[in-house]
């Protein structure tokens, strides 16, 4: 069985622009949660998606926003980009809601200059 | 109350030996603990993971001892190998959200 797959793997913006972010969960996930890792603040939740609905949200500003798509698909947006959202992003899936295993991605490293 | 403090920062052990990773929690409402591991340039990767209803689980080399009443749980590595050398995050789940710990860079000199 595949796993978690996130497209682009690496990605350069410039300061004020947006980037989307795709995830295609393991074939069977319905759930898929994102996280934000950079060096000082660690890994940091930043959404969940299951069957289409974001379930929860993370301390992070509007500027970070989802959606899951019928297939369990999922894309991350962030607008108005700033140096400090230069970190790897990372998808991860899970067969269903609630306290179960999460596989994750190899993520995708954006860089904002 | 959602921190998850791991300990110790960075770990060398020789081949052979034993590492030990040890986590802390506070929010009572957890109710999952997964170990990930992870490489340079890759994501996370699930290790071996517990529930409160149990004191300890094994899966090959890799141990995880919970202690409940404490509020926390470690890893325990055996027979470390070079090919262990890696970084590792504990983390407690209530529902989907995992909080992790800070990571232990893990190195295994041959």
């Amino acid at each position: 069985k595949a796993g978690v797959t996130q497209t682009p793997r690496y990605l350069i913006k410039t300061r004020g622009q947006q980037v989307t972010l795709s995830c295609s969960p393991i074939s069977g996930h319905r759930s898929v949660s994102w996280y934000q890792q950079t060096p000082g603040q660690g890994l940091q939740f930043l959404f969940e998606y299951f069957s289409e609905t974001q379930r929860n949200k993370g301390n992070f500003p509007g500027r970070f926003s989802g959606r899951q798509f019928s297939n369990s698909r999922s894309e991350m947006n962030v607008s108005t980009l700033e140096l400090g959202d230069s970190a790897l992003y990372l998808c991860a899936s899970s067969w269903t809601e609630g306290p179960y295993e999460q596989y994750f991605g190899p993520g995708t490293r954006l860089t904002v200059t | 109350q959602q921190q998850v403090k791991q300990s110790p920062q960075s770990l060398i052990v020789q081949k052979g030996g034993i590492s030990i990773i040890n986590c802390a929690y506070e929010n009572t409402a957890f109710d999952y603990f997964p170990w990930y591991q992870q490489f340079p340039g890759k994501g996370p990767a699930l290790l071996i993971a517990i529930r409160p209803d149990v004191s300890e689980k094994k899966e090959g080399r890799f141990t995880i001892s919970f202690n409940k009443s404490a509020k926390q749980f470690s890893l325990h590595i055996m027979d470390s190998q070079p090919g262990d050398s890696a970084t590792y995050f504990c983390a407690a789940s209530s529902g989907s959200r995992l909080t992790f710990g800070e990571g232990t860079q893990l190195t295994v000199n041959p």
